[in-house]
Protein backbone atom coordinates (compact mmCIF):
# COMPACT_ATOMS: atom_id res chain seq x y z
CA UNK A 1 0.00 0.00 0.00
CA UNK A 2 1.50 3.35 -0.95
CA UNK A 3 2.10 5.09 2.55
CA UNK A 4 1.73 9.00 3.24
CA UNK A 5 4.07 10.96 5.41
CA UNK A 6 3.01 14.27 6.70
CA UNK A 7 5.28 16.87 8.08
CA UNK A 8 4.72 18.35 10.87
CA UNK A 9 2.67 16.43 12.85
CA UNK A 10 1.23 19.75 15.01
CA UNK A 11 1.48 23.66 13.77
CA UNK A 12 0.86 26.80 15.91
CA UNK A 13 -0.26 29.92 13.98
CA UNK A 14 -0.50 33.26 14.53
CA UNK A 15 -3.78 34.64 12.79
CA UNK A 16 -2.61 36.28 9.47
CA UNK A 17 0.23 34.22 9.23
CA UNK A 18 0.83 31.46 7.00
CA UNK A 19 0.88 27.83 7.22
CA UNK A 20 2.76 25.30 5.35
CA UNK A 21 2.26 21.06 5.48
CA UNK A 22 3.93 18.96 3.69
CA UNK A 23 2.70 15.02 2.77
CA UNK A 24 5.34 12.22 0.60
CA UNK A 25 4.06 9.79 -0.98
CA UNK A 26 5.81 6.24 -0.86
CA UNK A 27 5.01 5.82 -4.60
CA UNK A 28 4.32 8.72 -7.38
CA UNK A 29 0.39 9.53 -7.13
CA UNK A 30 0.85 10.45 -11.20
CA UNK A 31 -2.26 8.83 -13.41
CA UNK A 32 -1.52 7.82 -16.45
CA UNK A 33 -3.63 10.74 -17.70
CA UNK A 34 -1.32 13.52 -16.05
CA UNK A 35 -3.30 13.62 -12.96
CA UNK A 36 -2.24 13.64 -8.96
CA UNK A 37 -4.42 11.74 -7.63
CA UNK A 38 -3.37 13.96 -4.19
CA UNK A 39 -6.16 15.20 -2.12
CA UNK A 40 -6.37 17.40 1.08
CA UNK A 41 -9.18 17.30 3.97
CA UNK A 42 -9.42 19.51 7.16
CA UNK A 43 -11.28 17.82 9.95
CA UNK A 44 -12.83 20.20 12.49
CA UNK A 45 -13.67 18.58 16.01
CA UNK A 46 -16.84 16.22 16.04
CA UNK A 47 -17.05 16.52 12.41
CA UNK A 48 -16.33 14.42 9.20
CA UNK A 49 -13.31 15.48 6.82
CA UNK A 50 -14.41 18.08 4.40
CA UNK A 51 -12.66 18.14 1.09
CA UNK A 52 -10.48 21.28 0.42
CA UNK A 53 -7.86 20.21 -2.36
CA UNK A 54 -8.27 17.46 -5.16
CA UNK A 55 -6.06 16.36 -8.09
CA UNK A 56 -2.97 18.25 -6.00
CA UNK A 57 -3.88 21.73 -6.51
CA UNK A 58 -7.62 22.45 -7.41
CA UNK A 59 -9.44 23.84 -4.99
CA UNK A 60 -12.92 22.31 -4.40
CA UNK A 61 -15.70 24.12 -4.29
CA UNK A 62 -16.45 26.63 -1.33
CA UNK A 63 -12.90 26.31 -0.45
CA UNK A 64 -11.45 29.68 0.73
CA UNK A 65 -8.32 30.73 -1.97
CA UNK A 66 -6.45 31.10 1.00
CA UNK A 67 -5.68 27.67 0.59
CA UNK A 68 -3.46 26.26 -2.24
CA UNK A 69 -2.26 22.76 -2.51
CA UNK A 70 0.60 21.89 -5.10
CA UNK A 71 2.94 19.02 -6.12
CA UNK A 72 3.26 16.31 -7.94
CA UNK A 73 5.03 12.79 -8.57
CA UNK A 74 5.35 11.76 -4.55
CA UNK A 75 5.85 15.36 -2.67
CA UNK A 76 2.77 17.44 -1.84
CA UNK A 77 2.40 20.89 -0.22
CA UNK A 78 -0.91 22.44 1.65
CA UNK A 79 -0.82 25.91 2.23
CA UNK A 80 -2.26 28.64 4.13
CA UNK A 81 -1.31 32.37 2.98
CA UNK A 82 -3.36 33.68 6.74
CA UNK A 83 -3.97 31.64 9.16
CA UNK A 84 -7.88 32.40 10.40
CA UNK A 85 -9.09 31.02 13.70
CA UNK A 86 -11.76 29.45 11.61
CA UNK A 87 -8.85 26.94 10.11
CA UNK A 88 -7.82 25.05 13.51
CA UNK A 89 -8.71 21.87 13.43
CA UNK A 90 -6.30 18.63 11.45
CA UNK A 91 -5.29 18.27 8.43
CA UNK A 92 -5.11 15.21 6.33
CA UNK A 93 -3.49 14.43 2.75
CA UNK A 94 -4.80 11.22 0.73
CA UNK A 95 -3.92 9.21 -1.83
CA UNK A 96 -6.04 7.17 -4.06
CA UNK A 97 -3.86 5.92 -6.85
CA UNK A 98 -4.45 2.19 -6.63
CA UNK A 99 -8.43 2.65 -6.17
CA UNK A 100 -7.09 2.07 -2.46
CA UNK A 101 -7.17 5.39 -0.59
CA UNK A 102 -4.19 5.90 2.31
CA UNK A 103 -4.27 8.94 4.50
CA UNK A 104 -1.62 11.09 6.19
CA UNK A 105 -1.37 10.89 10.34
CA UNK A 106 -2.62 14.10 10.22
CA UNK A 107 -1.58 17.39 11.09
CA UNK A 108 -2.71 19.71 14.24
CA UNK A 109 -3.02 23.10 13.60
CA UNK A 110 -4.16 25.05 16.51
CA UNK A 111 -3.95 29.09 16.92
CA UNK A 112 -1.51 31.05 19.16
CA UNK B 1 -27.29 17.74 -3.72
CA UNK B 2 -26.17 14.23 -2.35
CA UNK B 3 -26.27 13.35 0.96
CA UNK B 4 -25.18 10.61 3.18
CA UNK B 5 -27.31 9.43 6.07
CA UNK B 6 -25.94 6.41 8.51
CA UNK B 7 -27.61 4.20 10.80
CA UNK B 8 -27.12 5.46 14.83
CA UNK B 9 -25.03 4.42 17.22
CA UNK B 10 -23.80 0.72 18.36
CA UNK B 11 -22.60 -0.75 21.69
CA UNK B 12 -21.56 -4.31 20.73
CA UNK B 13 -19.99 -7.03 22.94
CA UNK B 14 -16.22 -8.60 22.07
CA UNK B 15 -16.73 -11.32 19.36
CA UNK B 16 -19.63 -10.23 18.06
CA UNK B 17 -20.65 -8.04 14.69
CA UNK B 18 -21.92 -4.89 13.80
CA UNK B 19 -23.55 -3.61 10.54
CA UNK B 20 -23.67 0.08 9.77
CA UNK B 21 -25.60 1.78 7.25
CA UNK B 22 -25.36 4.76 4.86
CA UNK B 23 -28.52 6.01 3.03
CA UNK B 24 -27.06 7.84 -0.02
CA UNK B 25 -29.43 10.39 -1.77
CA UNK B 26 -29.33 11.52 -5.39
CA UNK B 27 -28.90 9.85 -8.24
CA UNK B 28 -25.06 9.45 -8.44
CA UNK B 29 -24.67 6.53 -5.99
CA UNK B 30 -24.45 3.24 -8.37
CA UNK B 31 -22.02 4.78 -10.14
CA UNK B 32 -20.03 5.97 -7.22
CA UNK B 33 -17.29 4.68 -5.39
CA UNK B 34 -19.04 4.23 -1.50
CA UNK B 35 -16.17 3.86 0.68
CA UNK B 36 -15.89 3.29 4.76
CA UNK B 37 -13.47 4.95 6.93
CA UNK B 38 -12.83 4.71 10.39
CA UNK B 39 -11.12 6.85 13.39
CA UNK B 40 -10.17 5.37 16.58
CA UNK B 41 -10.44 7.82 18.90
CA UNK B 42 -7.51 10.73 18.91
CA UNK B 43 -6.06 8.57 15.95
CA UNK B 44 -6.03 9.36 12.58
CA UNK B 45 -8.29 8.45 9.22
CA UNK B 46 -7.90 4.76 8.52
CA UNK B 47 -9.82 3.18 4.99
CA UNK B 48 -11.61 -0.14 5.29
CA UNK B 49 -12.62 -0.86 2.19
CA UNK B 50 -15.10 0.31 -0.79
CA UNK B 51 -17.86 -0.42 -3.56
CA UNK B 52 -18.98 0.45 -6.65
CA UNK B 53 -22.69 -0.79 -5.90
CA UNK B 54 -23.20 -1.05 -10.42
CA UNK B 55 -20.32 -3.69 -9.91
CA UNK B 56 -20.86 -5.24 -7.01
CA UNK B 57 -17.29 -6.57 -6.06
CA UNK B 58 -15.77 -4.83 -2.86
CA UNK B 59 -12.12 -3.74 -2.35
CA UNK B 60 -10.98 -4.26 1.14
CA UNK B 61 -7.84 -3.04 2.75
CA UNK B 62 -5.64 -5.76 3.52
CA UNK B 63 -5.96 -5.19 7.16
CA UNK B 64 -9.75 -5.82 7.61
CA UNK B 65 -9.52 -8.52 4.78
CA UNK B 66 -11.96 -11.29 5.58
CA UNK B 67 -13.31 -9.44 8.52
CA UNK B 68 -15.45 -6.59 7.44
CA UNK B 69 -18.28 -7.38 4.57
CA UNK B 70 -19.04 -3.77 2.74
CA UNK B 71 -22.20 -4.82 0.20
CA UNK B 72 -24.72 -1.98 -1.57
CA UNK B 73 -28.85 -2.31 -2.39
CA UNK B 74 -29.03 -0.42 -4.97
CA UNK B 75 -32.71 -0.48 -4.99
CA UNK B 76 -32.86 1.28 -1.69
CA UNK B 77 -29.26 3.13 -2.54
CA UNK B 78 -27.96 2.29 0.52
CA UNK B 79 -24.39 1.07 1.77
CA UNK B 80 -23.51 -1.85 4.15
CA UNK B 81 -20.38 -2.31 6.24
CA UNK B 82 -20.64 -5.32 8.69
CA UNK B 83 -16.91 -6.03 10.78
CA UNK B 84 -17.04 -9.55 12.43
CA UNK B 85 -15.60 -10.51 15.51
CA UNK B 86 -15.27 -7.30 17.25
CA UNK B 87 -12.66 -6.05 19.45
CA UNK B 88 -12.06 -2.93 21.80
CA UNK B 89 -10.21 -1.54 19.47
CA UNK B 90 -12.34 -1.27 16.75
CA UNK B 91 -14.24 1.05 19.46
CA UNK B 92 -14.43 4.32 16.49
CA UNK B 93 -16.28 6.75 14.47
CA UNK B 94 -16.93 4.89 10.82
CA UNK B 95 -17.60 7.20 8.10
CA UNK B 96 -18.94 6.10 4.87
CA UNK B 97 -17.27 8.65 2.19
CA UNK B 98 -18.49 8.64 -1.93
CA UNK B 99 -16.06 9.05 -4.69
CA UNK B 100 -18.10 10.21 -7.57
CA UNK B 101 -15.96 9.41 -11.19
CA UNK B 102 -15.62 12.39 -13.70
CA UNK B 103 -13.44 14.30 -15.73
CA UNK B 104 -12.02 15.78 -12.31
CA UNK B 105 -10.95 13.11 -9.53
CA UNK B 106 -12.82 14.56 -6.23
CA UNK B 107 -11.84 11.83 -3.98
CA UNK B 108 -14.24 11.34 -1.36
CA UNK B 109 -15.72 14.49 -1.36
CA UNK B 110 -19.20 13.81 0.43
CA UNK B 111 -19.17 12.14 3.64
CA UNK B 112 -21.58 10.68 6.03
CA UNK B 113 -21.90 12.13 9.31
CA UNK B 114 -20.63 9.11 11.02
CA UNK B 115 -22.06 6.01 13.07
CA UNK B 116 -19.72 5.18 16.84
CA UNK B 117 -19.41 1.80 17.40
CA UNK B 118 -18.30 1.08 20.90
CA UNK B 119 -17.07 -2.50 21.66
CA UNK B 120 -17.35 -2.97 25.64
CA UNK B 121 -18.08 -5.96 27.98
Amino acid sequence: DVVMTQTPLSLSVTPGQPASISCKSSQSLLHSGGKAYSYWYLQKPGQPPQLLIYEASYRFSGVPDRFNGSGSGTDFTLKISRVEAEDVGVYYCMQSIQSRYTFGQGTKLEIK
Amino acid sequence: QVQLVQSGAEVKKPGSSVKVSCKASGDTFSSSTISWVRQAPGQGLEWMGGIIPNFGTPNYAQKFQGRVTISADESTTTAFMELSSLRSEDTAVYYCARDFPGYYNYGLDVWGQGTTVTVSS
